[in-house]
Protein backbone atom coordinates (compact mmCIF):
# COMPACT_ATOMS: atom_id res chain seq x y z
CA UNK A 1 0.00 0.00 0.00
CA UNK A 2 0.96 3.57 -0.78
CA UNK A 3 -1.15 5.29 1.34
CA UNK A 4 -1.67 9.04 0.55
CA UNK A 5 0.42 10.31 -2.60
CA UNK A 6 0.88 13.20 -4.00
CA UNK A 7 1.54 15.17 -6.88
CA UNK A 8 3.84 17.26 -7.34
CA UNK A 9 6.03 17.02 -4.75
CA UNK A 10 7.62 20.52 -5.79
CA UNK A 11 6.18 23.50 -7.79
CA UNK A 12 7.13 27.18 -8.44
CA UNK A 13 4.60 29.48 -9.69
CA UNK A 14 4.57 32.92 -11.26
CA UNK A 15 1.57 35.38 -9.47
CA UNK A 16 -1.72 35.08 -11.29
CA UNK A 17 -1.19 31.26 -12.42
CA UNK A 18 -3.42 28.47 -11.87
CA UNK A 19 -2.36 25.30 -10.82
CA UNK A 20 -3.94 21.59 -9.54
CA UNK A 21 -2.74 19.72 -6.62
CA UNK A 22 -3.54 15.99 -6.79
CA UNK A 23 -3.57 13.74 -3.93
CA UNK A 24 -4.95 9.88 -3.75
CA UNK A 25 -5.18 7.04 -1.13
CA UNK A 26 -5.58 3.45 -1.29
CA UNK A 27 -6.65 2.88 1.89
CA UNK A 28 -10.35 3.13 1.14
CA UNK A 29 -10.73 6.00 3.21
CA UNK A 30 -14.03 8.24 3.29
CA UNK A 31 -12.55 11.44 4.70
CA UNK A 32 -10.20 13.19 2.95
CA UNK A 33 -8.40 17.01 3.64
CA UNK A 34 -6.33 19.58 2.70
CA UNK A 35 -3.65 21.91 4.62
CA UNK A 36 -1.30 24.14 4.56
CA UNK A 37 1.83 24.63 6.78
CA UNK A 38 3.96 27.97 7.02
CA UNK A 39 7.13 28.46 8.80
CA UNK A 40 6.47 27.85 12.66
CA UNK A 41 3.33 27.68 12.38
CA UNK A 42 0.60 24.24 12.82
CA UNK A 43 -1.58 23.28 10.40
CA UNK A 44 -4.39 24.74 8.61
CA UNK A 45 -7.70 23.21 7.11
CA UNK A 46 -8.42 24.73 4.16
CA UNK A 47 -11.20 22.00 2.76
CA UNK A 48 -12.17 18.53 3.60
CA UNK A 49 -15.08 16.14 2.34
CA UNK A 50 -16.40 13.77 4.70
CA UNK A 51 -17.27 11.48 2.33
CA UNK A 52 -17.51 11.29 -1.46
CA UNK A 53 -19.99 13.32 -2.99
CA UNK A 54 -19.19 16.06 -0.31
CA UNK A 55 -17.22 19.10 0.47
CA UNK A 56 -16.75 21.93 2.97
CA UNK A 57 -14.69 24.77 3.79
CA UNK A 58 -11.73 24.49 6.38
CA UNK A 59 -10.37 27.14 8.22
CA UNK A 60 -8.35 29.12 5.12
CA UNK A 61 -10.97 28.36 1.93
CA UNK A 62 -10.07 31.50 0.00
CA UNK A 63 -8.27 30.93 -3.29
CA UNK A 64 -8.85 27.53 -3.21
CA UNK A 65 -11.14 25.12 -4.35
CA UNK A 66 -11.54 21.31 -4.43
CA UNK A 67 -12.71 18.17 -5.84
CA UNK A 68 -13.58 15.28 -4.63
CA UNK A 69 -13.09 13.61 -7.91
CA UNK A 70 -13.85 9.95 -6.48
CA UNK A 71 -13.48 8.14 -3.29
CA UNK A 72 -9.26 7.84 -3.79
CA UNK A 73 -9.04 11.32 -5.46
CA UNK A 74 -9.21 14.87 -3.42
CA UNK A 75 -7.75 17.58 -5.54
CA UNK A 76 -7.12 21.11 -4.71
CA UNK A 77 -6.82 23.81 -7.04
CA UNK A 78 -5.61 27.30 -7.36
CA UNK A 79 -7.11 29.32 -9.76
CA UNK A 80 -4.80 32.60 -9.44
CA UNK A 81 -1.93 31.92 -7.40
CA UNK A 82 -0.88 35.07 -4.86
CA UNK A 83 2.55 35.23 -3.55
CA UNK A 84 0.58 34.15 0.41
CA UNK A 85 -0.22 30.76 -0.95
CA UNK A 86 3.76 29.83 -0.73
CA UNK A 87 3.63 27.17 1.47
CA UNK A 88 3.66 23.32 2.18
CA UNK A 89 0.04 21.68 1.20
CA UNK A 90 -0.37 18.18 2.84
CA UNK A 91 -3.25 16.00 1.88
CA UNK A 92 -4.45 13.77 4.75
CA UNK A 93 -7.90 11.22 4.61
CA UNK A 94 -8.96 8.59 7.51
CA UNK A 95 -11.97 6.52 7.58
CA UNK A 96 -14.02 9.24 8.65
CA UNK A 97 -14.41 12.52 11.17
CA UNK A 98 -13.29 11.49 14.44
CA UNK A 99 -10.71 8.66 13.29
CA UNK A 100 -6.89 9.60 12.89
CA UNK A 101 -5.69 11.28 9.80
CA UNK A 102 -2.43 9.94 7.64
CA UNK A 103 -0.48 12.74 5.76
CA UNK A 104 0.74 12.35 2.41
CA UNK A 105 3.86 13.78 1.99
CA UNK A 106 3.61 17.10 1.05
CA UNK A 107 3.90 19.58 -2.02
CA UNK A 108 5.80 22.32 -1.63
CA UNK A 109 4.64 25.61 -3.45
CA UNK A 110 6.62 28.54 -3.78
CA UNK A 111 4.47 31.65 -6.01
CA UNK A 112 6.98 34.59 -7.28
CA UNK B 1 -11.74 30.67 17.75
CA UNK B 2 -10.79 27.43 18.92
CA UNK B 3 -7.10 27.62 19.91
CA UNK B 4 -4.47 24.71 20.54
CA UNK B 5 -1.60 25.60 22.78
CA UNK B 6 2.05 24.29 22.82
CA UNK B 7 4.95 25.53 24.24
CA UNK B 8 7.13 26.27 20.67
CA UNK B 9 10.31 25.49 22.61
CA UNK B 10 12.54 23.45 22.13
CA UNK B 11 12.72 21.56 24.78
CA UNK B 12 15.89 20.02 25.41
CA UNK B 13 16.62 16.62 27.49
CA UNK B 14 19.81 14.41 27.71
CA UNK B 15 19.21 10.92 26.02
CA UNK B 16 17.96 8.17 28.22
CA UNK B 17 15.94 11.43 30.45
CA UNK B 18 11.93 11.99 30.41
CA UNK B 19 10.76 14.47 27.79
CA UNK B 20 7.12 16.02 29.14
CA UNK B 21 4.97 17.59 26.33
CA UNK B 22 1.75 19.60 27.08
CA UNK B 23 -0.95 21.04 25.15
CA UNK B 24 -3.92 23.05 26.02
CA UNK B 25 -7.23 23.39 24.02
CA UNK B 26 -10.15 25.66 24.51
CA UNK B 27 -13.20 23.47 22.57
CA UNK B 28 -14.62 21.86 25.57
CA UNK B 29 -16.66 19.58 23.32
CA UNK B 30 -13.60 18.00 22.31
CA UNK B 31 -13.67 14.05 22.56
CA UNK B 32 -10.26 12.31 20.93
CA UNK B 33 -6.46 13.89 21.07
CA UNK B 34 -3.86 13.03 18.74
CA UNK B 35 0.02 13.62 19.64
CA UNK B 36 1.93 13.61 15.79
CA UNK B 37 5.41 13.76 14.90
CA UNK B 38 6.99 15.74 12.54
CA UNK B 39 10.47 15.89 11.19
CA UNK B 40 12.15 18.30 9.48
CA UNK B 41 10.87 18.82 5.78
CA UNK B 42 8.68 15.56 6.76
CA UNK B 43 5.03 14.84 6.82
CA UNK B 44 3.23 14.35 10.04
CA UNK B 45 2.71 10.53 11.30
CA UNK B 46 0.70 9.76 14.16
CA UNK B 47 1.98 8.67 17.34
CA UNK B 48 -0.89 8.31 19.76
CA UNK B 49 -4.32 9.24 20.44
CA UNK B 50 -6.40 9.34 23.44
CA UNK B 51 -10.25 9.50 24.23
CA UNK B 52 -10.34 8.44 27.89
CA UNK B 53 -9.73 10.84 31.08
CA UNK B 54 -6.06 9.27 32.65
CA UNK B 55 -3.36 7.86 31.16
CA UNK B 56 -2.43 5.88 27.47
CA UNK B 57 0.21 3.85 27.26
CA UNK B 58 1.88 2.56 24.94
CA UNK B 59 5.98 1.72 24.46
CA UNK B 60 8.03 4.33 25.37
CA UNK B 61 5.16 6.88 24.87
CA UNK B 62 2.08 7.89 27.56
CA UNK B 63 -0.20 10.26 26.49
CA UNK B 64 -2.19 11.87 29.69
CA UNK B 65 -5.33 13.64 29.49
CA UNK B 66 -7.78 15.70 31.56
CA UNK B 67 -10.76 16.74 30.21
CA UNK B 68 -11.86 18.72 33.11
CA UNK B 69 -8.40 20.89 32.87
CA UNK B 70 -8.57 20.69 29.04
CA UNK B 71 -4.98 19.49 28.78
CA UNK B 72 -3.10 17.22 27.62
CA UNK B 73 0.34 15.73 27.63
CA UNK B 74 2.86 13.23 26.11
CA UNK B 75 5.50 11.63 27.54
CA UNK B 76 8.92 10.23 25.76
CA UNK B 77 10.78 7.62 28.77
CA UNK B 78 14.21 6.93 27.61
CA UNK B 79 14.55 9.65 24.57
CA UNK B 80 16.54 9.22 21.82
CA UNK B 81 18.41 11.69 19.48
CA UNK B 82 16.07 10.02 17.04
CA UNK B 83 13.22 11.37 18.90
CA UNK B 84 14.68 14.72 18.26
CA UNK B 85 11.42 16.11 15.96
CA UNK B 86 8.44 18.95 16.21
CA UNK B 87 5.49 17.17 18.40
CA UNK B 88 1.97 18.53 17.21
CA UNK B 89 -0.64 17.86 19.50
CA UNK B 90 -4.31 17.78 17.56
CA UNK B 91 -7.95 17.72 19.09
CA UNK B 92 -10.58 17.10 17.36
CA UNK B 93 -13.14 19.87 17.95
CA UNK B 94 -16.86 19.47 18.39
CA UNK B 95 -17.63 19.95 14.47
CA UNK B 96 -15.10 17.15 13.89
CA UNK B 97 -12.42 18.49 12.13
CA UNK B 98 -8.27 18.45 13.96
CA UNK B 99 -7.44 21.51 15.09
CA UNK B 100 -3.44 21.51 15.14
CA UNK B 101 -1.14 23.30 17.78
CA UNK B 102 1.87 24.96 16.32
CA UNK B 103 3.74 22.42 17.83
CA UNK B 104 6.69 21.94 20.51
CA UNK B 105 10.26 21.36 19.01
CA UNK B 106 12.29 18.45 21.05
CA UNK B 107 15.89 17.86 21.11
CA UNK B 108 17.27 15.03 23.01
CA UNK B 109 20.96 15.52 23.70
CA UNK B 110 23.35 12.90 22.94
Amino acid sequence: NAGVTQTPKFQVLKTGQSMTLQCAQDMNHNSMYWYRQDPGMGLRLIYYSASEGTTDKGEVPNGYNVSRLNKREFSLRLESAAPSQTSVYFCASSDGPGYEQYFGPGTRLTVT
Amino acid sequence: QKEVEQNSGPLSVPEGAIASLNCTYSDRGSQSFFWYRQYSGKSPELIMFIYSNGDKEDGRFTAQLNKASQYVSLLIRDSQPSDSATYLCAPWDSSYKLIFGSGTRLLVRP
